[in-house]
C-alpha cells in the first residue's frame, strides 16, 4: 500500500521566514494534494497537482510536484502567524480514495 | 453553502456505551468519507460512501465500528461498544464527482471523541 512520509515533523520558525515542507511516496504520485489544519478545525484544500514538474501558487505558498513524481514541497514565503498549523499531503489514485501523510506541525512565531 | 455538517462537535462517554457521529455532507457530492486523527496514527480513512454504497472499509477498526449511508444527506458511524483507545477526532468529508482526475475532499469541523 503506498505510503507518505512528510518532513519535518515540525517547524518553528520567526515570522518573515521561509521554510519548505516536503512529502515523499513510497509509490508514484498520481495526484498530490495539500491541506492545511488549523489547531481543533477540519481541513482546508489548498491546492492539487498532477503532473510531473507542475508548479502552483496560492498567495505566498507555493507547491511543486518533482518530474520522477515521488515528491513534492510546499514553500512559504514570508511566514506569518496565519500559516500557523498543521500541514497534510494527500495522495489520490484511481479511486475516490485519498491517503494522507503524517503531517507537519507548523508553529509561526512574531 | 453550510459545507459538511458534523455532530456533535465533542462527546465524551464511558467506556461501554454506544457512540453515534453524524454527518451531512454538501448537497449534491456522491462520495462521503470517514476518518479518524490521532496524534499516534495520524488521519486515517475508515470507510467511505460512492452513491451511498460503501465502497472500501478496509479501515475500520473491528467489529464495533459500523457506517451506514441511508441517503444522499445523511450518515452514521457508530461505535458500540466504546474503548478508551476509540478517543480521537472524527472527520467527516464529502467530494463531488471528479472531474479531469481532480477529486478535492471538503471536510467537516469535526467530532471530538473522549472515551473514559
Amino acid at each position: 500500500s503506498q505510503e507518505l512520509e512528510q518532513s519535518p515533523q515540525s517547524l518553528i520558525v520567526q515570522e518573515g521566514k521561509n521554510l519548505t515542507i516536503n512529502c515523499t511516496s513510497s509509490k508514484t504520485l498520481y495526484g498530490l494534494y495539500w491541506y492545511k489544519q488549523k489547531y481543533g478545525e477540519g481541513l482546508i484544500f489548498l491546492m492539487m497537482l498532477q503532473k510531473g514538474g507542475e508548479e502552483k501558487s496560492h498567495e505566498k505558498i507555493t507547491a511543486k510536484l518533482d518530474e520522477k513524481k515521488q515528491q513534492s514541497s510546499l514553500h512559504i514565503t514570508a511566514s506569518q502567524p496565519s500559516h500557523a498549523g498543521i500541514y497534510l499531503c494527500g495522495a489520490g489514485s484511481n479511486t475516490d480514495k485519498l491517503i494522507f501523510g503524517t503531517g507537519t506541525r507548523l508553529q509561526v512565531f512574531p | 453553502d453550510a459545507g459538511v455538517i458534523q455532530s456533535p462537535r465533542h462527546e465524551v462517554t464511558e467506556m461501554g456505551q454506544e457512540v453515534t457521529l453524524r454527518c451531512k455532507p454538501i448537497s449534491g457530492h456522491n462520495s462521503l468519507f470517514w476518518y479518524r486523527q490521532t496524534m499516534m496514527r495520524g488521519l486515517e480513512l475508515l470507510i467511505y460512501f460512492n452513491n451511498n454504497v460503501p465502497i472500501d472499509d478496509s479501515g475500520m477498526p473491528e467489529d464495533r465500528f459500523s457506517a451506514k449511508m441511508p441517503n444522499a444527506s445523511f450518515s452514521t458511524l457508530k461505535i458500540q461498544p466504546s474503548e478508551p483507545r476509540d478517543s480521537a477526532v472524527y472527520f467527516c468529508a464529502s467530494s463531488s464527482p471528479r472531474l479531469a482526475g481532480v477529486n478535492e475532499q471538503f471536510f467537516g469541523p469535526g467530532t471530538r471523541l473522549t472515551v473514559l
